[in-house]
C-alpha cells in the first residue's frame, strides 16, 4: 500500500530554470513531510521539511509547498544547478516517527 | 560522513545463506530504522527500534529480524536468502519526529 506517491519518475530541466517536483499522499494522519536527496552510492540526505500547520517552508533555493486539502506537496528548486542532479524522495510521517517514502524522482539538470 | 555507519558496504552471498548487516547510529540518536530499496523502487520501511525496543514494523519478512543493542547499534539479520532479497539496505537514525532521519550509505546485498 503506497501511501506516498511520486508519479513522475524523472524530470529534466535546464540549468538556471525552476525544478518542480510533486508528491501526493493518501494518509490523512500524516502531519510531517520531508524531502530527501540521494546521489548514487550514497544514502539519502535530508533536504527540507514542513509541518502540517504550515503551507510553505523555504530554505535558500529550496521551497516546499503543502496543500493539505489536496493531500499534495511540491518541492521547488530555483535556480536549478548541475549539482542538483540526483534522486529526490518525498516522505511523510504521522505521530509514529516512521517515515513512508515515495518511489523517487530522478532530476537531471542540463547545462 | 553522515555519522551513521553501516557495514559492510557490499555483500555477495548465495541463496539459502544468512547474513548480518550492522548499523551504528549517529551519536545521541536513540531511534534506528531499517529500509530496503530494491531496483527501481522507493525506500520500503522494514523496522524501527527506539532505545533498544522495537517501536514499529513494516513489510519485514519473517526470514528477517533485527535488534538494537544497549550501545544503540543495530543489526539486521537476513536468513534463507532468496534472489529477490538482493537490494540496498539502509539504516537511518534520528532523535525523534521533527528532526528528520540521518541515513547511512547503505549495504548493497547481492544474492546469487
Amino acid at each position: 500500500d503506497q501511501q506516498v506517491k511520486q508519479n513522475s519518475p524523472s524530470l529534466s530541466v535546464q540549468e538556471g530554470r525552476i525544478s518542480i517536483l510533486n508528491c501526493d499522499y493518501t494518509n490523512s494522519m500524516f502531519d510531517y513531510f520531508l524531502w530527501y536527496k540521494k546521489y548514487p552510492a550514497e544514502g539519502p540526505t535530508f533536504l527540507i521539511s514542513i509541518s502540517s500547520i504550515k503551507d510553505k517552508n523555504e530554505d535558500g533555493r529550496f521551497t516546499v509547498f503543502l496543500n493539505k486539502s489536496a493531500k499534495h506537496l511540491s518541492l521547488h528548486i530555483v535556480p536549478s544547478q548541475p549539482g542538483d542532479s540526483a534522486v529526490y524522495f518525498c516522505a511523510a510521517s504521522a505521530n509514529d516517527y516512521k517515515l513512508s517514502f515515495g518511489a523517487g524522482t530522478t532530476v537531471t539538470v542540463r547545462a | 560522513d553522515s555519522g551513521v555507519t553501516q557495514t559492510p558496504k557490499h555483500l555477495i552471498t548465495a541463496t539459502g545463506q544468512r547474513v548480518t548487516l550492522r548499523c551504528s547510529p549517529r551519536s545521541g540518536d536513540l531511534s534506528v530504522y531499517w529500509y530496503q530499496q530494491s531496483l527501481d523502487q522507493g525506500l520500503q520501511f522494514l523496522i524501527q527500534y527506539y532505545n533498544g525496543e522495537e517501536r514499529a514494523k513494516g513489510n519485514i519478512l519473517e526470514r528477517f529480524s533485527a535488534q538494537q543493542f544497549p550501545d544503540l547499534h543495530s543489526e539486521l539479520n537476513l536468513s534463507s536468502l532468496e534472489l529477490g532479497d538482493s537490494a540496498l539496505y539502509f539504516c537511518a537514525s534520528s532523535m525523534g519526529q521533527g528532526y528528520g532521519y540521518t541515513f547511512g550509505s547503505g549495504t548493497r546485498l547481492t544474492v546469487v
